[in-house]
């Protein structure tokens, strides 16, 4: 167990409908890191998150959006959903904002768009 | 840009057979390399890791070295057992801010282990 909890485990929706997916990161850790992973893309960098703030972006759609709360959990909004958004999506929380800190990752969620 | 390019799989062995994974890398500077694995149904571990060329990665009788002349970090087990079957990830991170801490991975490449 990374410590990493994500919720929920899995979700079915269809085309054109919005889901939040949700990240508690390790207690302390104050990165949050989104990876999308799919059968054709691969894994993924989507978005990362430090004490709230966003730090660097990656190849994350428009229709996607990401925010960190004050208690540091992060959600991952995806809207207008096709059904290549199809994939596994997992969190992944660090101590540090860079350098050399090890990320932790969640079980992800797995979202099926139909 | 920076990427990863690891083998295709599966790869299917024997138990006690020797295992390597090719891993080669494209990246400016002085990335860090790091060895994932995914096991069924869970999210990705951390298997080893080395910060700077030379270094030697090692973890539950798996290692991987650092090659900077040949832009390599193929992994390697000198006898695989059933329950290393897995999914396994290459994965760079780069040296230079901007990306910060974002991984940047390989296709992954899938091993099963017969009995």
């Amino acid at each position: 167990d990374s410590g990493v909890t994500q919720t929920p485990k899995h979700l079915i929706t269809a085309t054109g409908q919005r889901v939040t997916l949700r990240c508690s990161p390790r207690s302390g850790d104050l990165s949050v890191y989104w990876y999308q992973q799919s059968l054709d893309q691969g894994l993924q960098f989507l978005i990362h998150y430090y004490n709230g703030e966003e730090r660097a972006k990656g190849n994350i759609l428009e229709r996607f959006s990401a925010q960190q709360f004050p208690d540091l959990h992060s959600e991952l909004n995806l809207s207008s959903l096709e059904l290549g958004d199809s994939a596994l999506y997992f969190c992944a929380s660090s101590f540090r904002l860079a350098g050399d800190s090890e990320q932790f990752f969640g079980p992800g969620t797995r979202l099926t768009v139909l | 840009g920076n990427s990863v390019t690891q083998m295709e799989g599966p790869v299917t062995l024997s138990e006690e057979a020797f295992l390597t994974i090719n891993c080669t890398y494209t990246a400016t500077g002085y990335p860090s390399l790091f060895w994932y694995v995914q096991y069924p149904g869970e999210g990705l571990q951390l298997l080893l890791k080395a910060t700077k060329a030379d270094d030697k990665g090692s973890n539950k009788g798996f290692e991987a070295t650092y090659r900077k002349e040949t832009t390599s970090f193929h992994l390697e087990k000198g006898s695989v057992q059933v329950s290393d079957s897995a999914v396994y990830f290459c994965a760079l991170r780069s040296s230079f801010s901007g990306g910060y801490n974002k991984l940047i991975f390989g296709a992954g490449t899938r091993l099963a282990v017969h009995p």
